[in-house]
């Protein structure tokens, strides 16, 4: 069974600073997404961002990126020029197999943001 | 937009109630997932269902059920309420059924926090 682990419970960041969130996951398949969710405090769960394994390149969107390392089961999320909206619950899921849409999620990492 | 409703977004209940949980999406997806989320646990995932009538567990079923009579709606089913199913619950959908491994994105709804008293 795939596991995704999320070691840091919670993180805080000064606004406008940069912060980096970890994720590792355990998998044998080699085909798979990677998936960063953000949980806005009573809100919906969003998309943030999304990394197919079999690229080498890293995703970006906008002030997001990823850092995926495939042979390290790796796979952080870094935030830059951080703003107060982007205080939330960030969760890193991992897709594979062939039952589509089926995900295995972190246990999340609360972001703190800091005026 | 793809959108994702739940019935309730708070609920207070009885142990031993039976609870209804309804979602609907409204982009004609196949797949639909019921998560529990609880604080250090992440999401859980309950059950999905990839068509209209059909269901698969998922990591933790025990204590629920699950109905799907119509493509928009998924139901989740608490038979006898118990103190430990005080949970929040998600709702998701994704456009693709099973088969293969999609990318699509999978669609949240706003949560229900259901509390058992």
């Amino acid at each position: 069974a795939q596991t995704v682990t999320q070691s840091q419970p919670e993180m805080s960041v000064q606004e406008a600073e940069t912060v980096t969130l970890s994720c590792t996951y355990d998998t044998s398949e080699s085909d798979y997404y990677l998936f960063w969710y953000k949980q806005p405090p009573s809100r919906q769960m969003i998309l943030v961002i999304r990394q197919e394994a079999y690229k080498q390149q890293n995703a970006t969107e906008n002030r997001f990126s990823v850092n995926f390392q495939k042979a390290a089961k790796s796979f952080s999320l870094k935030i830059s020029d951080s703003q107060l909206g982007d205080a939330a619950m960030y969760f890193c899921a991992y897709r594979g197999g062939t039952n589509a849409g089926k995900s295995t999620f972190g246990d999340g990492t609360t972001l703190t943001v800091k005026p | 937009d793809v959108k994702v409703t739940q019935s309730s977004r708070y609920l207070v209940k009885r142990t031993g109630e039976k609870v209804f949980l309804e979602c609907v999406q409204d982009m004609d997806h196949e797949n639909m997932f019921w998560y529990r989320q609880d604080p250090g646990l992440g999401l859980r995932l309950i059950y999905f269902s990839y068509d209209v009538k059909m269901k698969e567990k998922g990591d933790i079923p025990e204590g629920y059920s699950v109905s799907r009579e119509k493509k928009e709606r998924f139901s989740l089913i608490l038979e006898s309420a118990s103190t430990n199913q005080t949970s929040m619950y998600l709702c998701a959908s994704i456009r693709e059924g099973r088969g293969y491994l999609s990318t699509d994105t999978q669609y949240f709804g706003p949560g229900t926090r259901l509390t058992v008293l």
